[in-house]
């Protein structure tokens, strides 16, 4: 199976900072990647499709980039509405796996 | 507007079973690959099984391969899970999902699995 690590495992972080959060696949899963926001007691929200497609009403603050095993989901200017926990999930071969989840809390 | 609704969760003792429906609307079912996803209580998100199209093609995580069944029913835009042999490691909140596009979740249902 592909593992996937992520990194930080949580953070703190301001109103307006930018924040970077990092996915890494155990073997190259091309761009077969997606990011998701959970916030406590919710069902996660899809965010970013295919590595760095934004999923439709999700708002450009969000991007993700990346390739082969190592990708990034960045955040420009953290709101509140944002502190959350983040998952990233690897689609190239079953069985998909996720990453252990990075939590963002406020400074 | 699109929802996914999922339904059929409860307690149940370990080595019952238990079947999870998933509505679909709002959107052309039929058109999506659909997913079960599950979050045990205070843990990170887990993969638990795929259906195709027209699900005849599915895929399970080692988990719950031999003990769950994902299926669907086009005609009813439904998913469905059916769980046999629960253990108590299969207590978690169960989402279905089209995991990437368009990416649409349901709100989950509660599976407690408990003597």
């Amino acid at each position: 199976d592909i593992q996937m690590t992520q990194s930080p495992s949580s953070l703190s972080a301001s109103v307006g900072d930018r924040v970077t959060i990092t996915c890494r696949a155990s073997q190259v899963i091309s761009n077969d990647l997606a990011w998701f926001q959970q916030k406590p007691g919710k069902a996660p929200r899809s965010l970013i499709y295919a590595a760095s497609s934004l999923q439709s009403g999700v708002p450009s603050k969000f991007s993700g980039s990346g390739s082969g095993t190592e990708f990034t989901l960045t955040i420009s200017s953290l709101q509140p509405e944002d502190f959350a926990s983040y998952y990233c999930l690897q689609y190239n071969t079953y069985p998909f796996t996720f990453g252990p989840g990075t939590k963002v809390d406020i400074k | 507007q699109v929802q996914l609704v999922e339904s059929g969760g409860g307690v149940v003792q370990p080595g019952k079973s238990l079947r999870l429906s998933c509505a679909g609307s709002g959107f052309l079912f039929d058109g999506f690959v659909m997913h079960w996803v599950r979050q045990a209580p205070g843990e990170g998100l887990e993969w638990v099984a795929v259906a195709s199209f027209d699900g005849r093609q599915t895929k399970y995580a080692d988990s719950v391969k031999g003990r769950f069944t994902i299926s669907r029913d086009n005609s009813k835009n439904t998913l469905y899970l059916q769980m046999d042999s629960l253990r108590r490691e299969d207590t978690a909140v169960y989402y279905c999902a089209c995991l990437m596009t368009p990416g649409y979740w349901g709100q989950g249902t509660l599976v407690t699995v408990s003597s």
